[in-house]
C-alpha cells in the first residue's frame, strides 16, 4: 500500500513566523502535490513537483515556496505565515504525470494566529 | 481559467435513498476521476473514466462520463451510512496539463 505521510496533524503558528509542512512517500512516485483545502472551494493546488528539484506553480503559490531535495520528500513553507493561510494543507502523489490516481496523505491543519 | 463545478454542494438523504451528484467543467477533460473523502479523512480514490460516455459501476455506485467530456456525474443506489463523506470530481484538462478538482459535495445520510 502506498503511504503518504505529514510531519503534523495540527499546527498553531503566529503571524510572521515561517512554517514548514513535511510530507514523505514511500511508493517510489515521481509527481507530488501540495494542496489547500477549505470549505466551499474544494482542494486548490499549491505547487506540484515532477521530479527532484522540481517544481511548478499550481493555481494559488502566492505566499507558498517549495523544496524537493529528495524523491520521497516534499516540503512545502509558509515564508511569512498571515491569517489567511489559516486552512487544511494536504500533500499527494503519483506514479507519474498524467492519467494516475492521486494518494494522499491525512493532511495538516494549521491555524495562524 | 480553467474550472470544474460540483451540484449540490451539500445533500442530505434518509437511509435507502439515492443519491447523485454533478461535475461540470467549464472546458474539455481529457479524463475524470472521483474521490472521496470520510469527515476527519483524507480524499480517496474511488475511480477514472476516460472515454467519452463510459459509464463504470462500483456495487451501489455508478459514474457516467459525458458525451462531451465536460461533465460527469456519480450516483449511489440505496444509500448507507457508510457512504457519509465528501465526494470530489477532478477533471484532467488538455491544455493546461493539469487536474482540477471540484468543489466537493458533503453527504449525510441519517439512518
Amino acid at each position: 500500500d502506498v503511504k503518504v505521510t505529514q510531519s503534523s496533524r495540527y499546527l498553531v503558528k503566529r503571524t510572521g513566523e515561517k512554517v514548514f509542512l513535511e510530507c514523505v512517500q514511500d511508493m517510489d512516485h515521481e509527481n507530488m502535490f501540495w494542496y489547500r483545502q477549505d470549505p466551499g472551494l474544494g482542494l486548490r493546488l499549491i505547487y506540484f513537483s515532477y521530479d527532484v528539484k522540481m517544481k511548478e506553480k499550481g493555481d494559488i503559490p502566492e505566499g507558498y515556496s517549495v523544496s524537493r531535495e529528495k524523491k520521497e520528500r516534499f516540503s512545502l513553507i509558509l515564508e511569512s505565515a498571515s491569517t489567511n493561510q489559516t486552512s487544511m494543507y494536504l500533500c499527494a502523489s503519483s506514479v507519474r504525470w498524467g492519467l494516475y490516481e492521486q494518494y494522499f496523505g491525512p493532511g495538516t491543519r494549521l491555524t495562524v494566529t | 481559467g480553467q474550472q470544474v463545478m460540483q451540484i449540490p454542494q451539500y445533500q442530505h438523504v434518509q437511509e435507502g435513498e439515492d443519491f447523485t451528484t454533478y461535475c461540470n467543467s467549464s472546458t474539455t477533460l481529457s479524463n475524470i476521476q472521483w474521490y472521496k473523502q470520510r469527515p476527519g479523512g483524507h480524499p480517496v480514490f474511488l475511480i477514472q473514466l476516460v472515454k467519452s460516455g463510459e459509464v463504470k459501476k462500483q456495487k451501489r455506485l455508478t459514474f457516467q462520463f459525458g458525451e462531451a467530456k465536460k461533465n460527469s456525474s456519480l450516483h449511489i443506489t440505496a444509500t448507507q451510512t457508510t457512504d457519509v463523506g465528501t465526494y470530489f470530481c477532478a477533471g484532467f484538462h488538455y491544455n493546461t496539463d493539469k487536474l482540477i478538482f471540484g468543489t466537493g459535495t458533503r453527504l449525510q445520510v441519517f439512518p
